[in-house]
């Protein structure tokens, strides 16, 4: 897991509901980034951020927000805007050499 | 068609046995190729990184860049029931922001 820790690991939510995911590294790594993996779909883009203060919508970005106000954290919050969020959601970090790390995952079911 | 394309399995295998996995992808741009492992739920973590063109070995692991071909491979020698996962290819461009992923082979090897 190396540095980047998500919580909680294990996420419900009930219709209409807001959730937010906790990221936090402590790599020093200025980019994070966000995604969701489905069986069989392998890891698809949510959000992503270079630097604080600043972030970019992925492939897939609809019913999600993102914060990024210290460099240590990346938050994510799915909105009820999003209609099939159950799935694997994982957090990374990128270093200079475009090398991505990965924490252990957070997942989450739609009740 | 898909960028990056990797054949999902299963891939059953008897402890011992040379694993070979694979990913061909379209765009001639990408440099950076990574294999990642990931547990049963779990994050993916980095296996190799290869930049640009050749071999590189790491212990029982091989990674093979073929960019002539777009093809990529990965060997496992003396596979272990411990080496039972899914295996992810990816692959990024030099000064893209974005990675993308295979959708990830299952392996087992079996005592």
């Amino acid at each position: 897991d190396g540095g980047i820790t998500q919580s909680p690991k294990y996420l419900f939510r009930k219709e209409g509901q807001n959730v937010t995911l906790s990221c936090e590294q402590n790599l020093n790594h200025d980019a994070m980034y966000w995604y969701r993996q489905d069986p069989g779909q392998g890891l698809r883009l949510i959000y992503y951020s270079q630097i604080v203060n600043d972030f970019q919508k992925g492939d897939i970005a609809e019913g999600y927000s993102v914060s990024r106000e210290k460099k240590e954290s990346f938050p994510l919050t799915v909105t009820s805007a999003q209609k099939n969020p159950t799935a694997f959601y994982l957090c990374a970090t990128v270093a200079g050499n475009n090398e991505q790390f990965f924490g252990p995952g957070t997942r989450l079911t739609v009740l | 068609q898909k960028e990056v394309e990797q054949d999902p399995g299963p891939l059953s295998v008897p402890e011992g046995a040379i694993v070979s996995l694979n990913c061909t992808y379209s765009n001639s741009a990408f440099q950076y190729f990574m294999w990642y492992r990931q547990y049963s739920r779990k994050g993916p973590e980095l296996l190799m990184y290869t930049y640009s063109s050749g071999n590189k070995e790491d212990g029982r692991f091989t990674a093979q860049v073929d960019k002539s071909s777009k093809y990529i491979s990965l060997f496992i020698r003396d596979s272990q029931p411990s080496d039972s996962a899914t295996y992810l290819c990816a692959m990024s461009a030099t000064g893209g922001f974005k990675t993308i992923f295979g959708a990830g082979t299952r392996l087992f090897v079996k005592a």
